[in-house]
């Protein structure tokens, strides 16, 4: 059964930083490229980053391109999303999913970004 | 970017009820289009792949269609079980872009 696990959860405050995790189980992680999505409160879903399955390439949102960086660590089945310089339009749902497909996506994490 | 226009936003429906879904995109997404639904407090669900591919273990009463910049789902006799909120995804061209979503209330 293909799991997606995310933690990271949290509070922080505008301008700080925070990593999310991706824990994958019951397939190949690394054959798959990996996204990141979000979904802000009472607002529409955003996809904001894929990786390929051997990290040769990796796209982002405009909105998070050159603040958050995509990565993967094959070795432990696990996808990271490293968000730097974190604005209040942050705060939202981050979801992780399997492949350029989406077939397969997380339950989800709350980023709150608040002073 | 590619914008997704979902339709309706909202739906009210009885069990047993034929309903569709609509997704408009602003250009031809050559049918990479899927549809998911979610519940509260669960991961997001692919039902429909690529347009009109039901997604392994997913009831037949759900299908796609479309092409172009036009595509449906069909929900062709509401259960209980399917009273959730729906969404549409493009995955022709990055950024990856969402519909809005429709959520589906029992009436």
């Amino acid at each position: 059964e293909v799991q997606l696990v995310e933690s990271g959860e949290g509070l922080v405050q505008p301008g700080s930083s925070m990593k999310l995790s991706c824990v994958a189980s019951g397939f190949t992680f690394s054959n798959y490229g990996m996204n990141w999505i979000r979904q802000a409160p009472k607002k529409g879903l955003e996809w904001i980053a894929l990786i390929y399955y051997d990290s040769s390439s990796k796209y982002y949102a405009d909105s998070v391109k050159g603040r958050f960086t995509i990565s993967r660590d094959n070795s432990k089945n696990t996808l990271y999303l490293e968000m730097n310089s974190l604005r209040s339009e942050d705060t939202a749902m981050y979801y992780c999913a399997k492949s350029r497909l989406f077939d397969y996506w997380g339950q989800g994490v709350m980023v709150t970004v608040s002073s | 970017d590619i914008q997704m226009t979902q339709s309706p936003s909202f739906l009210s429906a009885s069990v047993g009820d034929r309903v569709t879904i609509n997704c408009k995109a602003s250009q031809n997404i050559n049918k990479y289009l899927n549809w998911y639904q979610q519940k509260l407090g669960e991961a997001p669900k692919r039902l429909i792949y690529n347009t009109n591919n039901l997604q392994t273990g997913i009831p037949s009463r759900f299908s796609g269609s479309g092409s172009g910049t036009d595509y449906t789902l069909t929900i062709s006799s509401l259960q209980p079980e399917d009273f959730a909120t729906y969404f549409c995804l493009q995955h022709n061209s990055f950024p990856f872009t969402f519909g809005s979503g429709t959520k589906l209330e029992i009436k």
